[in-house]
């Protein structure tokens, strides 16, 4: 079946350092979704690509999107205490408009 | 607006016990979801309701039933619990799937 691969799945960083996480996907995507979980949370609708080789930015995350639609990178500039969480990606299940499988997610930690 | 509730936040079960976890959107969203998070794991879909009146399984079905009892709420029962159960359990909804909006989850412990 469908699969997304994240890697890595824990990144320790010095706060300031920048912090990037990779998603794979075994078939081609329609769109891809970034969402992350603050520890102890619930996890938060971050953005969707939907074109091949998109970027978008915000504030200091860039997020892009595989000239084959297979594959996704989120980047983290200067990393901040705030930035901690596990990021999943997410994409649609291929035949259905209404299912995602999710990454396992990569735990971002922050030394202050 | 609350966005996506949950109740209760917290439970504990002995095994074979039942109990039904509540979810209510406010956001007049046609899809809700059910998902479990385990360590390691990830999040794994159980149900899902692509609108009022209609369920499909997911991933992972086997020892749960849902109710959408109308657009606004979405309900998980475990008819009769068992420790492999113990997990966090999030509701979801969306408005143009799959975008999903998530509630702030139940941590069920079954003993």
């Amino acid at each position: 079946g469908q699969q997304v691969m994240q890697i890595p799945q824990y990144q320790h960083v010095q706060e300031g350092e920048d912090f990037t996480t990779y998603c794979n996907s075994s078939t081609t995507l329609s769109n891809i979704q970034w969402y992350k979980q603050r520890p102890g949370g619930h996890p938060v609708f971050l953005i969707q690509l939907v074109k091949s080789g998109e970027v978008k930015k915000q504030k200091r995350l860039t997020f892009q999107f595989g000239e084959a639609k297979k594959n996704s990178s989120l980047h983290i500039t200067a990393t901040q205490t705030t930035d901690v969480g596990t990021y999943f990606c997410a994409g649609p299940v291929k035949g259905s408009n209404y299912k995602l499988t999710f990454g396992k997610g990569t735990l971002l930690t922050v030394n202050p | 607006n609350a966005g996506v509730t949950q109740t209760p936040k917290f439970q504990v079960l002995k095994t074979g016990q039942s109990m039904t976890l509540q979810c209510a959107q406010d956001m007049n969203h046609n899809s809700m979801y059910w998902y479990r998070q385990d360590p390691g794991m990830g999040l794994r879909l159980i149900y899902y309701s692509a609108s009022e009146g209609t369920t499909d399984k997911g991933e992972v079905p086997n020892g749960y039933n849902v109710s959408r009892l109308n657009k606004r709420e979405f309900s998980l029962r475990l008819e009769s619990a068992a420790p492999s159960q113990t997990s966090v359990y999030f509701c979801a909804s969306s408005v143009e799937p799959p975008t999903q909006y998530f509630g702030p989850g139940t941590r069920l412990l079954v003993l």
